[in-house]
């Protein structure tokens, strides 16, 4: 089974810095996605980017971007110039390759991210 | 596009007494799927439907809980006998198959 790890429960940084938040996962799979959703207090999740397990170019919008390491099945998503909205939790997910049957998202436990002014 | 929505938001009930709740996807998105999500913890998925055709269950669903998706529209996710263990967000979200998940804002469900 597929199985998603952020071993960072919180992480905080000053407002216009960048911050880095961690992601491994486990699978047995060639081809797959993964997923960055942000999650504000207002509860519902919105997605944030998301990465082909077949591209080797690491995924970017806007001020987010990802680390997706293969081999390591490693997938860091990096924030630059942070925002006071950026504040929320945030999770990784794993999905199987969406030709195959359901997309079914693997979470992981998440990561709370605080911004300081 | 206005979202999927989800009915109610939040619901105290009794321990045993039953629950419903109601998702509406977005329109056209044929796969509907039903998360839990429980506090400091990341959605486990309970089920989904493409169309009308609840496709799969995780083992998590016990048989307390139903859902249906009458007409490939929109979905109800009912709980019998509550538990103070059901007490969680459930969260429904929708796609079109082999694209983005998206997500509703959940209904909480607190057991007294």
């Amino acid at each position: 089974a597929q199985t998603v790890t952020q071993s960072q429960p919180e992480m905080s940084v000053q407002e216009a810095e960048t911050v880095t938040l961690s992601c491994t996962y486990d699978t047995s799979e060639s081809d797959y996605y993964l997923f960055w959703y942000k999650q504000p207090p207002s509860r519902q999740m919105i997605l944030v980017i998301r990465q082909e397990a077949y591209k080797q170019q690491n995924a970017t919008e806007n001020r987010f971007s990802v680390n997706f390491q293969k081999a390591a099945k490693s997938f860091s998503l990096k924030i630059s110039d942070s925002q006071l909205g950026d504040a929320a939790m945030y999770f990784c997910a794993y999905s199987p390759s969406l030709i195959q049957g359901a997309q079914k998202l693997v979470f992981g436990q998440g990561t709370r991210l605080t911004i300081n002014p | 596009d206005t979202g999927v929505s989800q009915d109610p938001r939040h619901k105290i009930t009794k321990r045993g007494q039953n629950v419903t709740f109601r998702c509406d996807p977005i329109s056209e998105h044929n796969r509907l799927y039903w998360y839990r999500q429980t506090l400091g913890q990341g959605p486990e998925f309970l089920t989904y439907f493409q169309n009308e055709a609840q496709l799969e269950k995780s083992r998590l669903l016990s048989d307390r809980f139903s859902a249906e998706r009458p007409k490939g529209s929109f979905s109800t996710l009912e709980i019998q006998r509550t538990e103070q263990g059901d007490s969680a967000m459930y969260l429904c979200a929708s796609s079109r198959q082999g694209h983005t998940i998206y997500f509703g804002e959940g209904s909480w469900l607190t057991v007294v």
